[in-house]
């Protein structure tokens, strides 16, 4: 079975530019989830999708930040303008929607951004 | 609310030597708590986790982990070091019911010297 493949792996870029990332979850699996894991900390959500619909965004910086899931497949994460304090891995996990199957969640092997 | 400490940023232990990584939690409701591992420049892997049932939870590569209801503790621990454990390992929990979004440690890094 495949896992969580995400790409890219390394993204360096300077402020205020743009970036994205791309996620595919395990086949099958209805949630996807996108992380921010700042180095020293553990990660923290950004977004989860069930299908295409947004489950929980409460803590996505809007302003900048925006995700989507258009055929309830992969899914891109996008940061305009990037700020310093962005730099993390950012992880994608997916997990199937079945009762006591949604907290088993696999984590993809992140992308690592570094904002200068 | 819940939250997870996690006592020691680093671990040091020698290759043989017992392993003890600390978690402890707080939830207003019966957790569900999870042991994961990072190896560098990769995703979190699942170790072992606890729902409901026995308190002592076994997981993959000899780790194994023990609800402590009373002490609000999940502390994972492992017989004999192996240099291959050197990683980090987050302590995580949800809740039993409503959102099942965990919570995540800061991390201990797990150092193996030969």
């Amino acid at each position: 079975e495949a896992g969580v493949a995400q790409s890219p792996r390394y993204k360096i870029i300077e402020k205020r530019q743009s970036v994205a990332f791309w996620c595919n979850p395990i086949s099958g699996h209805a949630t996807l989830y996108w992380y921010q894991q700042i180095l020293g900390q553990g990660p923290k959500l950004l977004i989860q999708f069930q299908n295409n619909g947004v489950v929980d965004d409460s803590q996505l910086p809007k302003d900048r930040f925006s995700a989507e899931r258009l055929k309830g497949v992969d899914s891109t994460l996008k940061i305009q303008p990037a700020k310093l304090e962005d730099s993390a891995v950012y992880l994608c996990a997916s997990s199937l929607a079945r009762p006591g199957l949604e907290r088993e969640q696999f984590f993809g092997p992140g992308t690592r951004l570094t904002v200068l | 609310a819940q939250s997870v400490t996690q006592l020691g940023s680093h671990v040091s232990v020698s290759e043989g030597a017992l392993v003890l990584l600390r978690c402890n939690y707080s939830s207003s409701v019966p957790p569900y708590l999870f042991w994961y591992v990072q190896y560098p420049n990769q995703g979190l892997q699942l170790l072992l986790k606890y729902t409901t049932g026995a308190t002592l939870v076994k997981g993959i590569n000899g780790f194994e982990a023990e609800f402590k209801k009373s002490e609000t503790s999940f502390h994972l621990t492992k017989p004999s070091a192996h240099m291959s454990d050197a990683a980090e390992y987050f302590c995580a929990v949800s809740a039993s019911g409503g959102s099942y979004i965990p919570t995540f440690g800061r991390g201990t890094s797990l150092i193996v010297h030969p």
